[in-house]
């Protein structure tokens, strides 16, 4: 597609409910980044895959947080037994990553609201 | 680790004022990205400097590299509403790009 692509863009669920969060990078782009940003705030950076593989699982926050990628393509962030702590805009972005060019295209995010 | 460190955290201005935001890095960086997140959206790119002292426009924006390529800049002149926002800084990492926290800018009418 024209660029990164985000589903849902809005996300309203229980507390305890699991939750799929859907990314689908720009074509060709081998890295692909996941963030979190709560109202008001700068960026958290949770996951990052190149290709397949995730080298950097750092910012997850909890066991509760997961991310796969298949197909050097779309990538899917899972959050399980949602507290309301969770309720952010969860943004993807995906990019080149050729030598030191690493500038990031992002999706318009999934605001998850957990009630 | 290396950190990406942004001041101020917020500034308001009075339209058709300067407005000027600082990035450093405890370490030295390869490049140095900026982005816009205009309020309800997303980051965009804005601009990637690269070379050390490197001096960047974009109409009235400014951007520069220092020296020692460990801070930056983004100089806006004569502030317009369309200039509300978070800018933020990004260095790469090794892989991954480390964001700074963002500095807001309310413009004033």
């Amino acid at each position: 597609g024209a660029g990164v692509s985000q589903s849902p863009s809005n996300k309203v669920t229980e507390k305890g409910k699991d939750v799929e969060l859907r990314c689908d990078p720009i074509s060709g782009h081998t890295a692909l980044y996941w963030y979190r940003q709560r109202l008001g705030q700068g960026l958290e950076f949770l996951i990052y895959f190149q290709g397949n593989s995730a080298p950097d699982k750092s910012g997850l926050p909890s066991d509760r947080f997961s991310a796969e990628r298949t197909g050097e393509s779309v990538s899917t962030l899972t959050i399980q037994r949602t507290q309301q702590e969770d309720s952010a805009v969860y943004l993807c972005a995906s990019s080149w990553n050729f030598g030191s060019d690493h500038i990031q295209y992002f999706g318009a995010g999934t605001r998850l609201s957990v009630l | 680790g290396q950190q990406v460190m942004q001041i101020p955290q917020y500034q308001h201005v009075q339209e058709g004022e300067d407005f000027t935001t600082y990035c450093n890095s405890s370490t030295t960086l390869s490049n140095i990205q900026w982005y816009k997140q205009r309020p309800g959206g997303h980051p965009v790119f804005l601009i990637q400097l690269v070379k050390s002292g490197e001096v960047k426009k974009q109409k009235r924006l400014t951007f520069q590299f220092g020296e020692a390529k460990k801070n930056s800049s983004l100089h806006i002149t004569a502030t317009q509403t369309t200039d509300v926002g978070t800018y933020f800084c990004a260095g790469p990492r090794n892989d991954k790009i480390i964001f700074g926290k963002g500095t807001r800018l309310h413009i004033l009418p």
